[in-house]
């Protein structure tokens, strides 16, 4: 079973106007960590924002925000006000961490949206 | 702050040799680091978790003696893939990991196998 789940293969977005980008996951474990990277067409993957389970708050870094509905097991990304830079790949993250070893954490990324900002 | 580089970033080798990967934590020390794999138009996948100082994490499927990881200080590790063969050629991206919960990745290596 996908562990993460990405349902729009692609989104295309007027610039100015705010995105969400869908993201659900499936875990039993009880501390779990949920990420959004941006990749860029250059390929590097960027870090815009992180969700920790036990966290009751959404997570807000400037322009996005995480909309964390945990009995829905769902972790979308809000971008508003969205740019011609904001074109990219967006992947989704779960982190899990054995509770057998520590330092064997494991990201798993679902299979990303690709969004165009449209002038 | 959280720079890590990856060098080189693109390799073209021919089927049999040996290429290798290095990815360096720039100002900050990594206690673990990442290697992944990305075919085209395809999500991450973990390959394996390198730890300094002790042997690497690889995940299941992924050849131990094909792809050597060695994490030999805080702040390096690298990556080398044994006897390439032309289904080796892919895009590897490292990532590391320090005091904070995130993952920063490298650029990636965009390795091709002729």
């Amino acid at each position: 079973a996908q562990k993460i789940t990405q349902t729009q293969p692609g989104m295309f977005v007027q610039e100015k106007e705010a995105v969400t980008l869908d993201c659900t996951y499936d875990t039993s474990d009880q501390s779990y960590g949920l990420f959004w990277y941006k990749q860029p067409s250059s390929g590097e993957m960027i870090f815009l924002i992180y969700q920790g389970s036990y966290d009751e708050q959404n997570a807000t870094e400037g322009r996005y925000s995480l909309n964390f509905q945990k009995a829905r097991k769902s972790a979308n990304l809000v971008i508003s006000a969205s740019q011609l830079g904001d074109s990219a790949m967006y992947f989704c993250a779960m982190r899990e961490v054995p509770v057998s070893n520590f330092g064997n954490e494991k990201l798993t990324f679902g299979t990303g949206t690709r969004l165009t900002i449209i002038p | 702050g959280a720079v890590v580089s990856q060098h080189p970033s693109r390799v073209i080798c021919k089927s049999g040799t040996s290429v290798k990967i290095e990815c360096r934590s720039l100002d900050f020390q990594a206690t673990t680091m990442f290697w992944y794999r990305q075919f085209p138009k395809q999500s991450l996948m973990l390959m394996a978790t390198s730890n300094e100082g002790s042997k690497a994490t690889y995940e299941q499927g992924v050849e131990k003696d094909k792809f050597l990881i060695n994490h030999a200080s805080l702040t390096l590790s690298t990556l080398t893939v044994t006897s390439a063969h032309p289904e080796d050629s892919s895009f590897y991206i490292c990532s590391a990991r320090g005091t904070r919960i995130e993952q920063y990745f490298g650029p990636g290596t965009r390795l091709t196998v002729t």
